[in-house]
């Protein structure tokens, strides 16, 4: 059972816009910067998102990150075939186990 | 530009021992903090711990700490996982990765596969 919850998967069409959820606690998500990865089949993982909204170089502006006290949210619009993949959140956990956490993934599917 | 190059995939059998390793190149080798990323057959991350290249300082994740060793060499830039007795369960697919912050990782190696089967 992963730290962080996210919906296993989620759907939409392309050229939609899809939300992905991230819901944790406050010694996680409400007191440290969130990030999302992106995985597409076969490959590492990519970071899209650091510092709750921040997209590193390349990454397009398709895609947005927020928080709100113990959850956060991966906003993806425009949806494109390319996107079908699975996304991460994960975040620095505070409490006496300090760690990384990670959500338990979410597999979108571009109808 | 940044690599992290991680050794072969890997067959062992329960009990056996193994270390595989990550060198990292193009960037300054011990800026980065490298940790060690865990994901099984069709599971999520998990992250199993760092080391500082600059004191080799380690910090384990609880889950993994006393089944796993980090370990590095910085005169060739690279870093190992270690396992003294591999279990069927550490079948994984395993990523060592660095970032610019505390928790999230803008670079990664492209992953090493171990197979424990008897």
């Amino acid at each position: 059972q992963s730290v962080l919850t996210q919906p296993p998967s989620v759907s939409a069409a392309p050229g939609q816009k899809v939300t992905i959820s991230c819901s944790g606690r406050s010694s996680n998500i409400g007191n440290n910067y969130i990030f999302w990865y992106q995985q597409l089949p076969g490959t590492a993982p990519k970071l899209l998102i650091y510092d709750n909204n921040k997209r590193p170089s390349g990454i397009p502006d398709r895609f947005s990150g927020s928080k709100s006290g113990t959850s956060a949210t991966l906003g993806i619009t425009g949806l494109q075939t390319g996107d079908e993949a699975d996304y991460y959140c994960g975040t620095w956990d505070s409490s006496l186990s300090a760690n990384v956490v990670f959500g338990g993934g979410t597999k979108l599917t571009v109808l | 530009e940044v690599q992290l190059v991680q050794s072969g995939a890997e067959v062992k059998k329960p009990g056996e021992s193994l270390r595989i390793s990550c060198k990292g190149s193009g960037y300054s080798f011990t800026s980065y903090w490298i940790s060690w990323v865990r994901q099984m057959p069709g599971k999520g991350l998990q992250w199993m711990g760092r080391i500082d290249p600059s004191d080799s300082y380690i910090n384990y994740s609880p889950s993994f700490q006393g089944h796993v060793s980090i370990s590095i060499d910085k005169s060739i830039s690279t870093a190992y996982l270690q396992w003294s007795s591999l279990k069927a369960s550490d079948t994984a697919m395993y990523y060592c990765a660095i970032g610019g912050g505390t928790a999230y990782f803008d670079y990664w190696g492209q992953g090493t596969l171990v197979t424990v089967s008897s």
